[in-house]
C-alpha cells in the first residue's frame, strides 16, 4: 500500500503563502497525488490533485516533485478559515477503493 | 444539491444495542464509502459500494454491515455496538470509482458506545 509521510503541524501567518509538504517515495507511475482539508468539526473536503504536472485551481497549487516521491500543497494568502487538518493520499493506481488517510498536516494561522 | 446528508449527528448507544447510521447522496453518484475516524487519527475505510446491489469490505469491516438497495442510500448497521466502536463515522460518495474521482463527504455521524 502506498503510503505518505507529513509533518504532524505547521503555523503560518495571514496572508502568507503556506508550502505544505508530503514524501510518497513508493509512489507507482499510476498513482494520482490527491489532497483534502478537514476544518474542525467537519467532513474532509476535496482541495486538488495531479499525476505528474503541476496543477492550480481556485482553492491551492499543487507542485510534484520531477521524480514523483514528493509533493507541496501550496495556499498562496493563507486566512484563517484555511486552518485544518491537511491530508496527502496516494489514490491506488490499480486497487482504486484503497482511499489510505494518514494523519494529516494540522496548520494553525495567526492573525 | 443537498450534497451528501447523515443521520443522525449524535448518537449514544449502550453496548449491545444496534443501529443504522444513514447516508444519503443527491448527486447520482454510483460509488459511496463509510469511514471511521478515531481521535487524532485519519480516516479508516469501513465498506464501500461500485453501485446499487455491490457491496465490498474495506479496511476494518468487523462489527458492521452495509446494503446498497439504491443509488442514493448507504445505510451503515452496527450489529452489537461496542465500546470500540465508538467514533466519528463519515459517509463519502463520488461519481464513479476511478483514482481521479474527487470524493464528496458527509458531515459526520459521532457514536459514543458505552
Amino acid at each position: 500500500d502506498a503510503k505518505t509521510t507529513q509533518p504532524n503541524s505547521m503555523e503560518s501567518n495571514e496572508e502568507e503563502p503556506v508550502h505544505l509538504p508530503c514524501n510518497h517515495s513508493t509512489i507507482s507511475g499510476t498513482d494520482y497525488i490527491h489532497w483534502y482539508r478537514q476544518l474542525p468539526s467537519q467532513g474532509p473536503e476535496y482541495v486538488i490533485h495531479g499525476l505528474t504536472s503541476n496543477v492550480n485551481n481556485r482553492m491551492a497549487s499543487l507542485a510534484i516533485a520531477e521524480d514523483r516521491k514528493s509533493s507541496t500543497l501550496i495556499l498562496h494568502r493563507a486566512t484563517l478559515r484555511d486552518a485544518a487538518v491537511y491530508y496527502c493520499i496516494l489514490r491506488d493506481g490499480v486497487n482504486f477503493n484503497k482511499f489510505y488517510f494518514g494523519s494529516g498536516t494540522k496548520l494553525n494561522v495567526k492573525p | 444539491n443537498a450534497g451528501v446528508t447523515q443521520t443522525p449527528k449524535f448518537q449514544v448507544l449502550k453496548t449491545g444495542q444496534s443501529m443504522t447510521l444513514q447516508c444519503a447522496q443527491d448527486m447520482n453518484h454510483e460509488y459511496m464509502s463509510w469511514y471511521r475516524q478515531d481521535p487524532g487519527m485519519g480516516l479508516r475505510l469501513i465498506h464501500y459500494s461500485v453501485g446499487a446491489g455491490i457491496t465490498d469490505q474495506g479496511e476494518v469491516p468487523n462489527g458492521y454491515n452495509v446494503s446498497r438497495s439504491t443509488t442514493e442510500d448507504f445505510p451503515l448497521r452496527l450489529l452489537s455496538a461496542a465500546p470500540s466502536q465508538t467514533s466519528v463515522y463519515f459517509c463519502a460518495s463520488s461519481y464513479e470509482l476511478d483514482r481521479r474521482e474527487e470524493q464528496y463527504f458527509g458531515p459526520g455521524t459521532r457514536l459514543t458506545v458505552t
